[in-house]
């Protein structure tokens, strides 16, 4: 099993440029999760998805938008990157929403 | 609002002596609680888990937990700690209703063991 898997890992944008960041996990999850984590702020939930079918805002969704394109897998754009999010982005899974998540490697993205 | 709060934000601490990780979080209901290590440069991997039982609860790499339901604590615990424990350490709890349907994390603890 790969678990949870992030494309790509490593990404520079200027500003203004749109991305997705890709995730699949290969555990049969039911629960997807997109976090950031910035220096001194611990992660932060940007958009989650309870089960395959919905998602909802996390606590930091604005300028991001996530698609749940099947129960493996869950994305997130960025339309307009802004160097507001500069980041390292993480995706997690877990088999129910409230139970131990699996991160992926995460994706360093650089907006210039 | 509900809340997870890790007392410390770096804690230092010589090779081979002890180490306390604090986790405090604000809840009437039941929970369960996490912890989780993140070594330089990776993901988050889990150390350990409370679900329900016993109040000690035993991890990977020689760490264990205390769960304080008196006190809403789940201090983070090493007898003896290695360089290679250096890394940031996140609390996390969850509940099926009040923290709605989904994991909290605290803000982390940088742990950095020197020699």
């Amino acid at each position: 099993n790969a678990g949870v898997t992030q494309t790509p890992k490593f990404q520079v944008l200027k500003t203004g440029q749109s991305m997705t960041l890709q995730c699949a996990q290969d555990m049969n999850h039911n629960s997807m999760y997109w976090y950031r984590q910035d220096p001194g702020m611990g992660l932060r939930l940007i958009y989650y998805s309870a089960s395959e079918g919905t998602t909802d805002k996390g606590e930091v969704p604005n300028g991001y938008n996530v698609s749940r394109l099947n129960k493996r897998e869950f994305s997130l754009r960025l339309e307009s990157a802004a160097p507001s999010q500069t980041s390292v982005y993480f995706c997690a899974s877990s088999v129910v929403s409230w139970y131990e998540q699996y991160f992926g490697p995460g994706t360093r993205l650089t907006v210039t | 609002a509900q809340s997870v709060t890790q007392l410390d934000s770096q804690v230092p601490v010589f090779e081979e002596a002890p180490v306390e990780l604090r986790c405090n979080y604000s809840s009437s209901v039941s929970v369960y609680l996490f912890w989780y290590v993140q070594y330089p440069n990776q993901g988050l991997q889990l150390l350990l888990k409370y679900l329900s039982g016993s109040t000690l609860v035993k991890g990977i790499n020689g760490f264990e937990a205390e769960f304080n339901k008196s006190q809403t604590s789940f201090h983070l615990r090493k007898p003896s700690v290695h360089i290679s424990d250096t890394a940031e350490y996140f609390c996390a709890v969850a509940s099926s209703g009040e923290y709605g349907n989904k994991l909290v994390f605290g803000a982390g603890t940088i742990l950095r063991v020197k020699s």
